[in-house]
């Protein structure tokens, strides 16, 4: 069964900063990688999604990046901001369309 | 706003009560789907639905009932729940669910916080 792990589980950084956040994933047989933010106690947001063909995406100050054949992605968010405080997820899409997702990353960007 | 609604957006209920969630997408998607969020625990997958068929059921207990009446709507009725049951249970939706596809992005409600006394 896919395992996906997400370290650190917790990172406060100063505002400004860029940083990495990292995904790793047992099973390199994906279809496709997502990234979510989420709020305390709210749904999810859908940042990015990498699709097993691609090497990386971007949007804005967010980087995504995927090498599948060693089961890691990271997200690299430039020049961090308060708002960015949140908890983000990574999850791996298997070929039977199922989401398995990490435990996030609780981010505090620090005034 | 995803286009996914959820609610209530908070329950609380004791063990013995009977009470039901509700899912509703307005983005003309085929497929619907609940999860169960646990503190310090991953997602977990709870049911599919594809065309209001349930395509997948996660060994998830009996006192969770799923219902999809139609394709823009999704219950989940609780019945003689546990304190553990409690968590954040989110639905997400897609535009279809069709294995090995690679463009069924999921999009997520806000999610019903429950608590089991």
């Amino acid at each position: 069964k896919q395992e996906v792990t997400q370290i650190p589980a917790a990172l406060s950084v100063p505002e400004g900063e860029n940083l990495v956040l990292n995904c790793s994933f047992t099973d390199s047989a994906i279809y496709n990688l997502q990234w979510f933010r989420q709020d305390p106690g709210k749904g999810l947001t859908s940042l990015l999604l990498i699709q097993s063909s691609q090497r990386e995406q971007t949007s804005g100050r967010l980087n995504a990046s995927l090498d599948k054949s060693s089961g890691r992605s990271t997200l690299y968010i430039a020049a961090s901001q308060p708002g960015d405080s949140a908890t983000y997820l990574c999850a791996v899409k298997d070929g039977a369309n199922n989401l398995f997702f990490g435990t996030g990353t609780r981010l505090t960007v620090i005034p | 706003e995803t286009g996914v609604t959820q609610t209530p957006r908070h329950l609380v209920m004791g063990m013995t009560n009977k009470k039901s969630l509700k899912c509703e997408q307005h983005l003309g998607h085929n497929a619907m789907y609940w999860y169960k969020q646990s503190a310090k625990k991953p997602l977990e997958l709870m049911f599919v639905y594809s065309l209001e068929e349930r395509v997948e059921n996660n060994s998830v207990p009996s006192r969770f009932s799923p219902e999809c009446p139609n394709s823009s709507h999704l219950f989940l009725h609780l019945h003689t729940l546990q304190p553990e049951d409690s968590a954040l249970y989110l639905c997400a939706s897609s535009q279809d669910w069709a294995s090995g596809s690679t463009y069924n992005e999921q999009f997520f409600g806000p999610g019903t916080r429950l608590t089991v006394l």
